[in-house]
């Protein structure tokens, strides 16, 4: 699988925006770029993928670099809510025997919020 | 979105029991996944379970430790067998969801004394 590495942690204030940092130099022109985040004593949540272009969704934007070997998960207002880990994660979706579906996780980034 | 529930939430065992956790979802899927988180530590995958078939076990997790059931497209259960105290983990089941998104159970919280 192809790797991604991400700071071990990052601060931010609240209602200031949040740009999360991943390099992914080994991506494959298959790979989606997909984001996830575990808020304390919770399963992981989906929060954003993306392939070549910038994506945004209600929860965040995900802006890709033009060769695709690294990515940024921005998050436009903090709140302390958004305090968790946030995985980036490499998946390809035509990989066979369900590897399509498995997502390997990294040691994400640490977002602490302060108020 | 789909709705996870994992049971039991949280557990205390003795070492050398075997505690069997149930993932029910609210529709059919056809995989479902089941991770392992140690404390302070990432994700990793222990198996796939497909209806049907028996599971796929990652590299490091074997049958005899983790034995799987899959008896329906909404159902799965994870057995961790004899236990010790290095299982000590959270156990979290996932579904993937219109191709990109997966969803993951709220997680069992498992302690061996």
């Amino acid at each position: 699988d192809a790797k991604t590495t991400q700071p071990n942690s990052m601060e931010s204030n609240e209602e200031e925006p949040v740009h999360l940092p991943c390099n992914h130099s080994t991506i494959s022109g298959t790979d989606y770029i997909h984001w996830y985040r575990q808020l304390p004593s919770q399963g992981p949540e989906y929060v954003i993928h993306g392939l070549t272009s910038n994506v945004n969704n209600r929860m965040a934007s995900l802006a890709i670099a033009e060769d695709r070997k690294s990515s940024t998960l921005i998050l436009h207002r903090a709140t302390l809510r958004d305090a968790a880990v946030y995985y980036c994660i490499l998946r390809d979706p035509w990989g066979s025997g369900g590897s399509n579906y498995k997502l390997t996780f990294g040691k994400g980034t640490l977002l602490t919020v302060n108020p | 979105s789909a709705v996870i529930s994992q049971k039991p939430s949280r557990d205390i065992c003795q070492r050398g029991t075997s505690l069997t956790i149930q993932c029910q979802v609210d529709s059919q899927v056809t995989m479902m996944f089941w991770y392992r988180q140690q404390p302070g530590q990432s994700l990793t995958l222990i198996a796939t379970a497909n209806q049907g078939s028996e599971a796929t076990y990652e590299s490091g997790f074997v049958i005899d430790k983790f034995p799987i059931s899959r008896p329906n497209l909404t159902f799965s259960t994870l057995t961790v067998s004899n236990m010790s105290p290095e299982d000590s983990s959270i156990y979290l089941c996932s579904v993937p969801r219109r191709g990109a998104e997966a969803f993951f159970g709220q997680g069992t919280r498992l302690t061996v004394v």
